[in-house]
């Protein structure tokens, strides 16, 4: 079972919606992740938080608007999306720089789509 | 030249054979090198790390050619649970967060 928990696990939304997507880690991480994944292809990075400071943003639509409230907890807030932004959202955390160790703990995703 | 490439099989492998994939990196400066598994509609997971000494883990073995630029992953004796996408890892030089990640071979084993 993985120690990183991702809220909704499915989500339907029209294009005028604003929600949310949620995450919490309890294992002390201090790196947060929003990835986001389409079908057959690998993780992209979308968001970096480290130290609940947004460290990296890989020039990610302003539609997509992270949130680190806290250490354990990571929001997207999704406001306006288009339909090819339907994908599957992981949230992923790490003891340190993905450098040193290489492993993220990922979420089981959120599930999006967008009529 | 894509800076991770992988074969996208799928590989076909009936159970109890030993089957091989290899990855490519572009940057030869990179230092860390990763195996993730995902199986279909889950969350990637980390499989094992590449060192420059080749490392084991029971039936998996992953292997770094710094020469030549490649890892590799073998798995003996594959089971049916071994069916999932590998997908190939590289830490660039230059970034504390950021990986680069291959696109994923598929591994099908068959009864």
């Amino acid at each position: 079972d993985t120690e990183v928990t991702q809220t909704p696990k499915h989500l339907v939304m029209g294009m005028t919606n604003k929600k949310s997507l949620k995450c919490e880690q309890h294992m002390g991480h201090r790196a947060m992740y929003w990835y986001k994944q389409k079908a057959k292809k690998p993780p992209e990075l979308m968001f970096v938080y480290s130290y609940e400071k947004l460290s990296i943003n890989e020039s990610v639509p302003s539609r997509f608007s992270p949130e680190c409230p806290n250490s354990s907890l990571l929001n997207l807030h999704l406001h306006a999306l288009q339909p090819e932004d339907s994908a599957l959202y992981l949230c992923a955390s790490s003891q340190a720089p993905t450098m040193n160790t290489g492993e993220l703990f990922f979420g089981e995703g959120s599930r999006l789509t967008v009529l | 030249r894509k800076e991770v490439e992988q074969d996208p099989g799928p590989f076909n492998v009936p159970e109890g054979a030993t089957v091989a994939f290899n990855c490519t990196y572009s940057n030869s400066a990179s230092q860390s090198f990763f195996w993730y598994r995902q199986d279909c509609r889950k969350e990637p997971k980390l499989l094992m790390s590449v060192y420059s000494s080749g490392n084991e883990d029971g039936r998996f073995t992953a292997q770094l050619n710094r020469a030549s630029q490649y890892i590799s992953l073998l798995i003996r004796d594959s089971k049916l649970s071994d069916s999932a996408t590998y997908l190939c890892v590289v830490a660039p030089p230059d970034s504390n967060y950021q990986l680069i990640w291959g696109a994923g071979t598929k591994l099908i084993i068959k009864p």
